[in-house]
């Protein structure tokens, strides 16, 4: 079945240091998408990162980066230099080719980051 | 410059009422959607469709129809609203149904049905 993990409810980390949000996925399809989601306080879901299941470097946008660990199925969200502003819930989620999943984003429960200045 | 619209933004009704959440987006898109987001955040997908075509119903009750007159445009009425449909319903849409594909959210509706 397809799933995603997301292990930590709540993350702290002071301001300008790096922060990692863990991700595990299952799927049996070999053709799938990891995708990062932020949403802030004020409730919109914005679009931070995607690693495609074939791409063989890893995925960086700024200062994001997707530490992605394919035999491990793992794709964990790093971000560098936390700014008060990253406070936020960030959904991990994937779209894969399994049972016709590629027509819908499936998420992970989030995990809530808390920057402290 | 709007990518994904909806309308309203907050919704408050009564119980048993019926009630639509518009949804466009501009981004010259195939593929739109309707997510539900529970109060503990957990987001679900509801509605899949591709140029105007239901391609995924989530087992989602029937008092839920969505209709998509045009592409760009994909609405969702409710009938007979229960206490449990109040959420925030999210509309997206991406270019096409590849796995590749980034789905943009529109700002979300909250529903809440007293």
């Amino acid at each position: 079945a397809q799933k995603i993990t997301q292990t930590q409810p709540g993350m702290f980390v002071q301001e300008k240091e790096a922060v990692t949000l863990d991700c595990t996925y299952d799927t049996s399809d070999p053709s799938y998408g990891l995708f990062w989601y932020k949403q802030p306080s004020s409730g919109e879901m914005i679009f931070l990162i995607y690693q495609g299941s074939y791409d063989q470097q890893n995925a960086t946008e700024g200062r994001y980066s997707l530490n992605f660990q394919k035999a491990r199925k793992s794709a964990n969200l790093v971000i560098s230099a936390s700014q008060l502003g990253d406070s936020a819930m960030y959904f991990c989620a994937m779209r894969s080719g399994h049972l016709g999943g590629y027509n819908k984003l499936i998420f992970g429960a989030g995990t809530r980051l808390a920057v402290h200045p | 410059d709007t990518a994904v619209s909806q309308t309203p933004k907050y919704l408050v009704t009564q119980m048993g009422n019926d009630k639509s959440i518009k949804c466009e987006q501009n981004l010259g898109h195939d593929t739109m959607y309707w997510y539900k987001q529970d109060s503990k955040k957990f987001l679900k997908i509801m509605f899949s469709y591709n140029n105007k075509e239901l391609i995924i119903n989530e087992t989602v009750p029937n008092r839920f129809s969505p209709k998509s007159p045009d592409k760009a445009h994909l609405n969702l009425h409710i009938n007979s609203l229960e206490l449990g449909d109040s959420a925030v319903y999210f509309c997206a849409s991406s270019p096409g149904q590849g796995a590749h594909n980034e789905q943009f959210f529109g700002p979300g509706t909250r529903l809440t049905v007293l």
